[in-house]
């Protein structure tokens, strides 16, 4: 089993929805986690930090599950700008390591 | 602009032979990393280190050397041992480890002929 695990997708969605990534990781000692965003063949940029009270970054929302080892992204009112890779990591136990998913992809349609 | 460079973008190499491919930062971060990715996958661990002249090896290090002189460079060696070099590899660099947010440069993509 994949230490952090995700629904590789594509998610198809048009202008304006709303779209949930959920995550799951196993290594229940895991202390951050984060959610980067990938465009095609570049580099993974930082999104958000996640944190156990949920955080909220303008039109993106994400959720820590602690108990259920469960991380989420939510995205309103998608964007043809937001078509792109989400990956969901996190810290390999209380260790310097993180941890990447494969990534879900997201495809933004007029 | 602070930030961390990689070159060179592309990178074509005969089997049989060693590269090096750069990796600099000007972000005064102490712990920088190698990762490969390969497509539909993710970022895989090669090396890592948290200080100078001090580097420790991830998931996938055989085959590859780095070294760390420097602060700001973390260069990485594809040697003629690694069996499946081709691959998009990204440096990344933060603030001393642990468990803080990693920053990446564009990335090498290396294509072995």
């Amino acid at each position: 089993r994949k230490e952090v695990e995700q629904d590789p997708g594509p998610f198809n969605v048009p202008e304006g929805a709303t779209v949930a990534f959920n995550c799951t990781y196993s290594n229940s000692a895991s202390q951050s986690f984060f959610w980067y965003r990938q465009d095609c063949r570049k580099e993974p940029k930082l999104l958000m930090s996640v944190y156990s009270s949920g955080n909220e970054d303008g039109r993106f929302t994400a959720q820590l599950n602690r108990a259920s080892q469960y991380i989420s992204l939510l995205i309103r009112d998608s964007k043809l700008s937001d078509s792109a890779t989400y990956l969901c990591v996190a810290t390999h136990g209380s260790s310097y390591k993180l941890i990447f998913g494969s990534g879900t992809r997201l495809l933004v349609r007029p | 602009d602070g930030g961390i460079t990689q070159s060179p973008k592309y990178l074509f190499r005969k089997e049989g032979q060693n590269v090096t491919l750069s990796c600099e930062q000007n972000l005064n971060h102490d712990a920088m990393y190698w990762y490969r990715q390969d497509p539909g996958q993710g970022l895989r661990l090669i090396y890592y280190s948290q200080i100078v002249n001090d580097f420790q090896k991830g998931d996938i290090a055989e085959g590859y050397s780095v070294s760390r002189e420097k602060k700001e460079s973390f260069p990485l060696t594809v040697t003629s041992a690694q069996k499946n070099p081709t691959a998009f590899y990204l440096c990344a660099s933060s603030i001393a480890g642990g468990d803080n947010e990693q920053f990446f440069g564009p990335g090498t993509r290396l294509t072995v002929l």
